[in-house]
């Protein structure tokens, strides 16, 4: 059963471009939503995170919203560049619940030059 | 300069024999997580450890033992990999002092597994 489901399963920009990757959860008890980057032969890294709380979040060229009531949440990738190019991961976690985070499916960019 | 190690880094086995993949952190973390990394299914979590001595099975366990004898190392063990263990697996370790939005999950470069 996966809790977090991630969209589309790979995505070719432009370089430029808009690049967006969706996520939908299940846990209304999920409460801090992180996107993770992960770039071959390298471990995840965290991009940008979010806290339901709020609607939006920027940093630089990277957005994420979120839809509490929908729950979704969305990354927004601005004047995506051939370095963006990599594999993006949408995470959840209660953060009571300690250290435990559910995983989308990920998503391989590929910013075209 | 802080980060997680994973050895080996490719391993090629073949079916039942008994295989370690060594995790260290040099941060003090007391949180260690195993993670495997399959395609379109994303990051699975196999255990978690909150401190010494403290184990806990994440989401898919089966086939997989763990320990955490001391602060910075947490050993993956395979008594008898099969072939559906072929995976790429990854160590993580995070303070606990805090939470995920104010201490960050730090992830090693990755174990590529290949079980004949």
């Amino acid at each position: 059963q996966q809790q977090v489901k991630q969209s589309p399963q790979s995505l070719i920009v432009q370089k430029g471009g808009i690049s967006i990757i969706n996520c939908a959860y299940e846990n209304t008890a999920f409460d801090y939503f992180p996107w993770y980057q992960q770039f071959p032969g390298k471990g995840p890294a965290l991009l940008i995170a979010i806290r339901p709380d709020v609607s939006e979040k920027k940093e630089g060229r990277f957005t994420i919203s979120f839809n509490k009531s929908a729950k979704q949440f969305s990354l927004h990738i601005m004047d995506s560049q051939p370095g963006d190019s990599a594999t993006y991961f949408c995470a959840a976690s209660i953060e009571t619940s300690g250290s435990r985070l559910t995983f989308g499916e990920g998503t391989q960019l590929t910013v075209n030059p | 300069e802080a980060q997680v190690t994973q050895n080996p880094r490719y391993l090629i086995t073949v079916t039942g024999k008994k295989l370690t993949v060594t995790c260290s952190q040099n941060m003090n973390h007391e949180y260690m997580s195993w993670y495997r990394q399959d395609p379109g299914l994303g990051l699975r979590q196999i255990y978690y450890s909150m401190n010494v001595e403290v184990t806990d099975k994440g989401d898919v366990p089966e086939g997989y033992k763990v320990s955490r004898k001391e602060k910075r190392n947490f050993p993956l063990i395979l008594e008898s990999p099969s072939p559906n263990q072929t995976s790429l697996y990854f160590c993580a370790s995070r303070r606990v002092a805090g939470t995920l939005s104010t201490d960050t999950q730090y992830f090693g470069p990755g174990t590529r597994l290949t079980v004949l």
